[in-house]
């Protein structure tokens, strides 16, 4: 079995819908990551958590929100999906100290139109 | 201009041959440098990755920080098609718990 699942795995919604993401993963790492995908635009940073109760904004978190439901689960919510939220969406997760070797899941490839 | 920029490709190279993969960075406090590999349709994986300074091999694939030049490289020597893929670099700072990526470079590898 995956250490590092992501549902759904292809979504399309449209403008003005919320929408989740979740991520779950049974490795036991403290550290998880959202990241947004775009073609040729490398991995880009949505937020990121510490623990359960250390959540921080990445390079691009506006429209974007997060919770830590437990240390093995990590939503990513759009809370009004917009076309250019189109993408595919990786969650990680790290060993705390070892953030330069990240376990990435499958993605969520999520379409708005 | 972007912390990390990454050579964009695509490239394409017969069966065979040396490939080498190039990024140049901004930020100075960048300890750890990794490349990831992602597979069509996959999520990344880790190749390797090397802290500080210094070249570091690993079979086929060798990575290599020049830090005072801010740029770090991946060589792939005999490359087989089974490497085709899009190779990220990625960089981080001691204790910082982020990385920042490059944007990718396609590689192709034809029989």
């Amino acid at each position: 079995d995956a250490d590092v699942t992501q549902t759904p795995r292809n979504r399309i919604t449209k403008t003005g819908k919320r929408i989740m993401l979740e991520c779950s993963q049974t490795k036991g790492h403290d550290r998880m990551y959202w990241y947004r995908q775009d073609p040729g635009l490398g991995l880009r940073l949505i937020y990121y958590s510490f623990d359960v109760k250390d959540i921080n904004k990445g390079e691009i978190s506006d429209g974007y929100s997060v919770s830590r439901q437990a240390q093995a689960k990590f939503s990513l919510s759009l809370e009004s999906a917009i076309p250019n939220q189109t993408a595919l969406y990786f969650c990680a997760t790290s060993e705390a100290g070892t953030d330069y070797e990240q376990y990435f899941g499958p993605g969520t490839r999520l379409t708005v139109t | 201009q972007k912390e990390v920029e990454q050579d964009p490709g695509p490239l394409s190279v017969p069966e065979g041959a040396i490939v080498s993969l190039n990024c140049t960075y901004s930020n100075s406090a960048f300890q750890y440098f990794m490349w990831y590999r992602q597979y069509s349709r996959k999520g990344p994986e880790l190749l390797m990755y090397t802290y500080s300074s210094g070249n570091k091999e690993d079979g086929r694939f060798t990575a290599q920080v020049d830090k005072s030049s801010k740029y770090i490289s991946l060589f792939i020597r005999d490359s087989q098609p089974s490497d085709s893929a899009t190779y990220l670099c990625a960089m981080s700072e001691t204790n910082a718990g982020k990385s920042t990526f490059g944007d990718g470079t396609t590689l192709t590898v034809k029989p």
